[in-house]
């Protein structure tokens, strides 16, 4: 079956730390992939997303993420992650010409002051 | 960026009764509306996909009957749990795109409590 994993269910990191965050998607074909992050109490909101072309893609705030299509995965870093980071954060894949999207479990990010 | 709007954020309900959550597309013509469900520490979960003036399209294992969605106009989509029972307890999201977005932009969700 088609899926999206994301193998950090709580991530517990202090202010200046490096972030990584696991995305492994199952499709096989052309697939597009996102990171969504949803902070406390407001909507999920577009982090970043990858299409095609470079794969090391930037968003905002300081994320970025690699594609790598050999190892089916999308991973989300920062070099150095702020307090005001804490949210939790989801992986989503657009597989081919279907415009639907599949998530993952998310995985919540606490950064301590 | 685009805004999507839900109401009501919250809703407690009897069992047997019947819930409509609004989802409304605030300052863009939303072509495709889609419909989630996300349980405790679980993943957004695909319900539905509704194009506007069109039938939605169910994902497997989603009873359309028992959730009925309607989106008549650009901005407006309903999602209607019929006879609700205590396990239709959960928050339902809804998202939004263009025909010219390369995203989907979600709207706050509705947290349904079903006594």
């Amino acid at each position: 079956a088609q899926s999206v994993s994301q193998h950090n269910h709580h991530v517990i990191l202090s202010e200046a730390a490096s972030l990584e965050l696991g995305c492994n998607y199952s499709y096989g074909g052309t697939v597009n992939l996102f990171w969504y992050v949803q902070y406390p109490g407001q909507h999920l909101q577009l982090l970043l997303k990858y299409f095609s072309g470079d794969p090391l893609v930037k968003g905002i705030k300081g994320f970025e993420a690699e594609f790598i299509k050999s190892k089916f995965s999308f991973n989300l870093r920062k070099p150095s992650v702020q307090w005001s980071d804490t949210a939790e954060y989801f992986c989503a894949a657009r597989p081919g010409n279907f415009n639907k999207f599949y998530f993952g479990s998310g995985t919540k990010l606490n950064v301590k002051p | 960026g685009a805004v999507v709007s839900q109401h009501p954020s919250r809703v407690i309900c009897k069992s047997g009764t019947s819930v409509k959550i609004e989802c409304r597309s605030l300052d863009f013509q939303a072509t495709t509306m889609f419909w989630y469900r996300q349980f405790p520490k679980q993943s957004l979960m695909l319900m539905a996909t509704s194009n506007e003036g069109s039938k939605a399209t169910y994902e497997q294992g989603v009873e359309k009957d028992k959730f009925l969605i309607n989106h008549a106009s650009l901005t407006l989509s309903t999602l209607t749990v019929t006879s609700a029972h205590p396990e239709d307890s959960s928050f339902y999201i809804c998202s939004a795109s263009s025909v010219s977005s390369e995203t989907q932009y979600f709207g706050p969700g509705t947290r349904l409590l079903v006594l």
